[in-house]
This record gives structure tokens, C-alpha cells and sequence, in this order.
């Protein structure tokens, strides 16, 4: 069964809003979670790391201040899309590693975000 | 350095033919070569995945070739069925002890024709 969910899995909202989606690690807990953004017939593009309790490392290019990601427990990893515009709208996934030598990623089902 | 470079960028295969994508990597820092399937509107799963110290990994239809000295990955699915129809990425990880990262392809859209 999936390990990691997302909610929501679709969201539409205004531009110059602000969207949370939440990440949920299901079956153990994940110290350090990524959030990944699609855009459409494109790769994967990590974003940022999430790491529990304390502050997440952010890819370069990224905006750590519109990109808010907060992980406040072992379980749940947030990412807050602050003051949307229509070029953010994309498909957010996140992960977690299995742990162990070879750290298998587990993904998300993936959150559609449009903003209109 | 960090690149990992996949093709085709899409591929049509019959209906129990053999699909192949291959993939290079240039950073032998990497020990984790995965193989993610994702269809439209999900996550990437994990299809299959090799370590370096082995040439060839099977796991059912699906098989992993590995070429170290040259750097190079390949999926192979044989008999490839219409549900086999998505995209495939392809990555290069290293380990949390390296400082976990993971770097995908770009992609490969195959459609599989019935």
C-alpha cells in the first residue's frame, strides 16, 4: 500500500493566495521528506529538502520565502505556496527515503495546483 | 557533472515487443541507478533498481543492463503490454552517508499499441 500521502490532490486557487499541501509519511517516520515540482512532459525537479525540526535546505533557484515548508513532526512535511501566480501552477510531489544503504524513494500520489 | 542524460524522449513499441530506454550518468559518486514508472496525474513509483556492482538485475518483464566502465543504464521490457504505457524516468542516487541526492532523467513517454 502507499507510504507517503498528499493532500489535497488538487487545488485551484486565486492568484496572490496562499495553498498548503501536506505530506504525510504513512508507515514509519521520516526525519527528512522532499517536495519535488512537474511541470507538464517535464522531469522531476527537487525543490527542497524538508528536515524535521529544524530549517529545510532549499535547491538553488528556489525561493525559500514564496515556497514555505515547514516539518513539524515526524510524519507531516508542509509546503505553503505563498501569494500564487499563474507560473507556479504545477504538480508538487513529495518523498521520503527507505533509509538503509541505498535509500529507495517513495513519492507521493502528487498534487495538481492551478492558479488562475 | 550532475547530469544523467536519458533518450529516447518518447518511444512506440507493438504489443509484445521489447521496449528499451537507456540512460548516462557522469558522476561515479552515484550507487543507486532506480527506474521510476509514472502515469499521468500520479506519483513515479519504483519499477526497478540496481547497484553498481552488478551487471544485470531481472525482475520479471522488467530488466536492468548496467555498464560501469562506460557509465550507462539501460531498461529493457519485454513483452511489453498497452498497460505498460507511461513515463519512465530513470535516476542516479547516492547514499545518505554521501549526502543523499538523487538526479533523474528527463524522461521516456512510451505508448505501447494493442
Amino acid at each position: 500500500g502507499a507510504v507517503v500521502s498528499q493532500h489535497p490532490s488538487r487545488v485551484i486557487c486565486k492568484s496572490g493566495t496562499s495553498v498548503k499541501i501536506e505530506c504525510r509519511s504513512l508507515d514509519f517516520q521520516a526525519t527528512t521528506m522532499f517536495w519535488y515540482r512537474q511541470f507538464p512532459k517535464q522531469s522531476l525537479m527537487l525543490m527542497a529538502t524538508s528536515n524535521e525540526g529544524s530549517k529545510a535546505t532549499y535547491e538553488q533557484g528556489v525561493e525559500k520565502d514564496k515556497f514555505l515548508i515547514n516539518h513539524a513532526s515526524l510524519t507531516l512535511s508542509t509546503l505553503t505556496v505563498t501569494s500564487a501566480h499563474p507560473e507556479d501552477s504545477s504538480f508538487y510531489i513529495c518523498s521520503k527515503t527507505s533509509g538503509g544503504a541505498f535509500n529507495e524513494q517513495f513519492f507521493g500520489p502528487g498534487t495538481r495546483l492551478t492558479v488562475l | 557533472q550532475q547530469q544523467v542524460k536519458q533518450s529516447p524522449q518518447s518511444l512506440i513499441v507493438q504489443k509484445g515487443g521489447i521496449s528499451i530506454i537507456n540512460c548516462a550518468y557522469e558522476n561515479t559518486a552515484f550507487d543507486y541507478f532506480p527506474w521510476y514508472q509514472q502515469f499521468p496525474g500520479k506519483g513515479p513509483a519504483l519499477l526497478i533498481a540496481i547497484r553498481p556492482d552488478v551487471s544485470e538485475k531481472k525482475e520479471g518483464r522488467f530488466t536492468i543492463s548496467f555498464n560501469k566502465s562506460a557509465k550507462q543504464f539501460s531498461l529493457h521490457i519485454m513483452d511489453s503490454q498497452p498497460g505498460d504505457s507511461a513515463t519512465y524516468f530513470c535516476a542516479a542516487s547516492r547514499g545518505e552517508k554521501k549526502g543523499f541526492k538523487t538526479i533523474f532523467g528527463a524522461g521516456t513517454r512510451l505508448f505501447v499499441k494493442a
